[in-house]
């Protein structure tokens, strides 16, 4: 059973371009949570995704950022017209449905540079 | 208040020594619980999970305290190998009825010789 699947593990992006990072959770997962995670810093939550739903976005800059969970293929979190402060270590995880005893497992992150 | 709050540290500690965090948290509807690692530039990983009677695993023990809200986790005679940021973990039923995970900021642990 492969584990969350991130890619791509780096990317590098000039101001004004588009970042895509996708997710694929565990086998048999449905819900992904993503992170932003700035140098030195701790964990931010983002977006909260079950397949085809958004069910919680609080943690997502009201510009420039999305986030979707299609019915098939990975979870894509997509930031348009990139600054150098979207310059972060982006980390997916996976989790089953309808578990609330379950721990979420993570992907190794993308880590996004923006020049 | 933050749903999730933790001394972020540093703990500078020897090795040998005995270490304890806490991690309080805001929703008493909270249901499970949590303690991820988290090396440096690295993905977290579950370290152990916490039960209400409190659960060991070798050095490390965690412990849930319901009507204070907080859980504990401590580690007994420090390695240099332990040295990483620790991360509590809350699942909650949050309104509009899910499930949701919750991370804290993290207490950076720094183990020296």
């Amino acid at each position: 059973n492969a584990g969350v699947m991130q890619n791509p593990r780096h990317l590098v992006r000039r101001r004004g371009q588009e970042a895509r990072l996708r997710c694929s959770p565990m086998k048999g997962h449905s819900h992904v949570y993503w992170y932003r995670q700035l140098p030195e810093e701790g964990l931010k939550f983002m977006v909260y995704l079950q397949k085809e739903n958004i069910i919680d976005e609080s943690g997502m800059p009201k510009e420039r950022f999305s986030a979707e969970f299609p019915k098939e293929g990975p979870s894509i979190l997509r930031i348009q017209q990139v600054v150098r402060g979207d310059s972060a270590a982006y980390f997916c995880a996976s989790s089953p449905i309808g578990h609330s005893n379950t721990e979420a497992f993570f992907g190794q992150g993308t880590r996004l540079t923006v020049v | 208040r933050k749903e999730v709050e933790q001394d972020p540290g540093p703990f500078n500690v020897p090795e040998g020594a005995t270490v304890a965090f806490n991690c309080t948290y805001s929703n008493s509807a909270s249901q499970s619980f949590f303690w991820y690692r988290q090396d440096c530039r690295k993905e977290p990983k579950l370290l152990m999970s916490v039960y209400s009677s409190g659960n060991e695993d070798g050095r490390f023990t965690a412990q849930l305290n319901r009507a204070s809200q907080y859980i504990s986790l401590l580690i007994r005679d420090s390695k240099l190998s332990d040295s990483a940021t620790y991360l509590c973990v809350v699942i909650g039923m949050f309104s509009g009825g899910y499930n949701k995970l919750i991370f804290g900021a993290g207490t950076r642990l720094a183990v020296h010789p």
